[in-house]
């Protein structure tokens, strides 16, 4: 399964609603079906799981949507701290993830 | 408080060989799946292997089958990554991983190292 990620780069300012997308090459469950933030010089971080669950700590601005083959990560308003590469990623009798939208100001 | 420290990293040869290891504080890992992950800056994770709590579950990507190994200490709560027959194109920052459930092969990854960084070169 390939996990194919739009835009590549999300050009936005704070206080506004970033949406992006994650697309696979076949239908999978969303229970497998996750999203990560990363910044530059950290690890990746698990924001979202099975789709829709917000990870621990994760603010509720951070929500996930999706079904079959497209699946959206949504950040309703955002912070400065927000803008950063994002991730989607899905395992089955892989794992594999996504190559990344980079939220930019 | 769980922490994953990453080491073992460093520039090496082609052909050659490193092994990485992976120490967890704040848990015990004996009844936990880790994995190791890999990322060549600028670009997605790449999931390279995954080891079980009694080490007798493991898997490998593809492109590392044959070279790499994984193994564990749980009384040194120690994960080792042994990688040989190093390629230019395993050139990246190394991470070990632990699910959120942490039960299972493939898994969200909530906890993860900071990682150690991989060079290839002649």
């Amino acid at each position: 399964i390939v996990l194919t990620q739009s835009p590549g780069t999300l050009s936005l300012s704070p206080g506004e609603r970033a949406t992006l997308s994650c697309r696979a090459s076949q239908s999978v469950r969303s229970n497998y079906l996750g999203w990560y933030q990363q910044k530059p010089g950290q690890a990746p971080r698990l924001l979202i799981y099975g789709a829709y669950g917000r990870a621990t700590g994760i603010p509720d601005r951070f929500s996930g949507s999706g079904s079959g083959t497209d699946f959206t990560l949504t950040i309703s308003r955002l912070e400065p701290e927000d803008f950063a590469v994002y991730y989607c990623q899905h395992f089955g009798s892989r794992n594999t993830f996504g190559q990344g939208t980079k939220l930019e100001i | 408080q769980v922490k994953l420290v990453e080491s073992g990293g460093g520039l090496v040869k082609p052909g050659g060989s490193l092994r990485l290891s992976c120490v967890a504080s704040g848990f015990n890992i004996t009844d936990y799946y880790f994995s190791w992950i890999r990322q060549v800056p600028g670009k997605g994770p790449e999931w390279v292997s995954y080891i079980s709590g009694n080490s007798r579950f493991t898997d490998f990507a593809e492109s590392v089958k044959g070279r790499f190994t994984i193994s564990r200490d749980n009384a040194r709560n120690s994960l080792f990554l042994h990688m040989n027959i190093l390629r230019s194109d395993d050139t990246a920052v190394y991470y070990c991983a632990r699910g959120l459930g942490g039960y299972a092969g493939f898994d969200f990854l909530y906890y993860w190292g900071q990682g150690t960084l991989v060079a290839v070169s002649s």
